[in-house]
């Protein structure tokens, strides 16, 4: 079974800094999806970033940019210039490549805190 | 462009009740999936469900059951509340819609409390 481990609770940083959340997940799969979701106080789930395990280079978002090291199966997110509005719960979340509708695994979660 | 809406918002039931969650997926999606988040815990998968059928569950006891209507909306059903059911309800949706056919989009979920 795939799992996935965000070992750090909570992240803070200082407005304008950059902060690094780590993820580690566990498979035996060679394609599969990463996906960094923010889940601030309103509760809904939103996608911050993906990268297909099949694509060497690292997927970027304005902001948010991760470090995809496939051999190592780590994951990590790296937020640039935080904003107040970064503030929030994110979970890193694995997905097999073999179908469309497949579920989605979560790592614990990071709490994210941005102070001004 | 609608996104996924679940109801109610709110929902405080007494233990051994019966508790009924609702979700509508985005138009054209016809995967829709229901994940616990208990408080300060991350999200465990409950239930897929895809074209009216159940394709998967995950390790939850059979009082936790749903369906898929001809729509594509759900229903979560969990009967014989217990404390520990006091969660967060996600719903999320997914379906073959260009390039995002391996997203989720997730609605703002169901708070259920069982007093």
């Amino acid at each position: 079974a795939q799992t996935v481990t965000q070992s750090q609770p909570e992240m803070s940083v200082q407005e304008a800094e950059t902060v690094t959340l780590s993820c580690t997940y566990d498979t035996s799969e060679s394609d599969y999806y990463l996906f960094w979701y923010k889940q601030p106080p309103s509760r809904q789930m939103i996608l911050v970033i993906r990268q297909e395990a099949y694509k060497q280079q690292n997927a970027t978002e304005n902001r948010f940019s991760v470090n995809f090291q496939k051999a190592a199966k780590s994951f990590s997110l790296k937020i640039s210039d935080s904003q107040l509005g970064d503030a929030a719960m994110y979970f890193c979340a694995y997905r097999r490549a073999v179908a469309a509708g497949n579920k989605l695994t979560f790592g614990g979660g990071t709490r994210v805190l941005v102070k001004p | 462009e609608a996104g996924v809406t679940q109801s109610p918002t709110h929902l405080i039931k007494t233990r051994g009740q019966q508790a009924t969650l609702r979700c509508s997926p985005i138009s054209g999606h016809t995967s829709v999936y229901w994940y616990q988040q208990a408080l300060g815990l991350g999200l465990q998968f409950l239930l897929w469900y895809d074209e009216g059928e159940e394709r998967n569950r995950g390790n939850f006891p059979p009082r936790f059951s749903g369906r898929q209507f001809p729509n594509y909306s759900s229903e979560l059903n969990v009967n014989a509340l217990e404390l520990e059911d006091s969660a967060l309800y996600l719903c999320a949706s997914s379906g073959w819609t260009g390039s995002e056919n391996y997203g989720y989009t997730f609605g703002s979920g169901t708070r259920l409390t069982v007093v």
